[in-house]
């Protein structure tokens, strides 16, 4: 079955970079990779999706391993406001089926 | 605000009981997705719906069933309900058939007692 694997917490230092990793080993060639956040209290935003290529757009990066079983999202300077729970998720290709995963809290500090 | 609505806010009922919950998406979204978020299973996709049709279907109890109207709106519908029901159901909407991105809602606590 599809899977990411995130870890749990990480935490980063304000206007620094952030590295958020996943793993998804048993991605299949026509899977997408999304990325979402939650902020406390709220429902899930989008952040960044992509296929095969990295992908860049106002709010972050996307790089993605050449073999596609691992990406990471980069937030290039991070702020107190992106403190939240990243998620990592998998949309099923040829489907709109979503797999996330548990997700990483990201704490971010002043 | 994304945009997408959903009502109650709140809903605390008792076990074996059927409530109904409500979203209606961003203008001229024609998707239509559910999730329900608990602290043991995290965020699970339920099923998505587009422009009236189901289009994907997740982790979805045959206790649960969705539908989405004419006008796009979405109805929920948990029935038997079980304390383990007991979550934040969201509700997003997305565009068109190559559109990705999808906006969230602000959820509906439901609470079995």
């Amino acid at each position: 079955d599809a899977k990411t694997t995130q870890p749990n917490s990480m935490e980063s230092n304000e206007e620094e970079p952030v590295h958020l990793p996943c793993n998804h080993s048993t991605i299949s060639g026509t899977d997408y990779i999304h990325w979402y956040r939650q902020l406390p209290s709220q429902g899930p935003e989008y952040v960044i999706h992509g296929l095969t290529s990295n992908v860049n757009n106002r709010m972050a990066s996307l790089a993605i391993a050449e073999d596609r079983k691992s990406s990471t999202l980069i937030l290039h300077r991070a702020t107190l406001r992106d403190a939240a729970v990243y998620y990592c998720i998998l949309r099923l290709g040829g489907t709109y089926k979503y797999i996330f995963g548990t997700g990483t809290r990201l704490k971010v500090l002043a | 605000d994304s945009g997408v609505t959903q009502t109650p806010k709140h809903l605390i009922t008792a076990t074996g009981q059927r409530v109904t919950l409500r979203c209606s998406p961003r203008s001229g979204d024609l998707s239509v997705y559910w999730y329900q978020q608990s602290l043991d299973q995290g965020l699970q996709f339920l099923i998505q719906y587009y422009n009236g049709e189901e289009r994907a279907k997740g982790n979805i109890l045959e206790r649960f069933s969705a539908q989405q109207f004419p006008d796009l709106h979405s109805e929920l519908n948990l029935s038997s309900l079980e304390l383990g029901d007991s979550a934040l159901y969201f509700c997003a909407s997305g565009g068109g058939p190559l559109s990705d991105t999808q906006y969230f809602g602000p959820g509906t606590r439901l609470t079995v007692l």
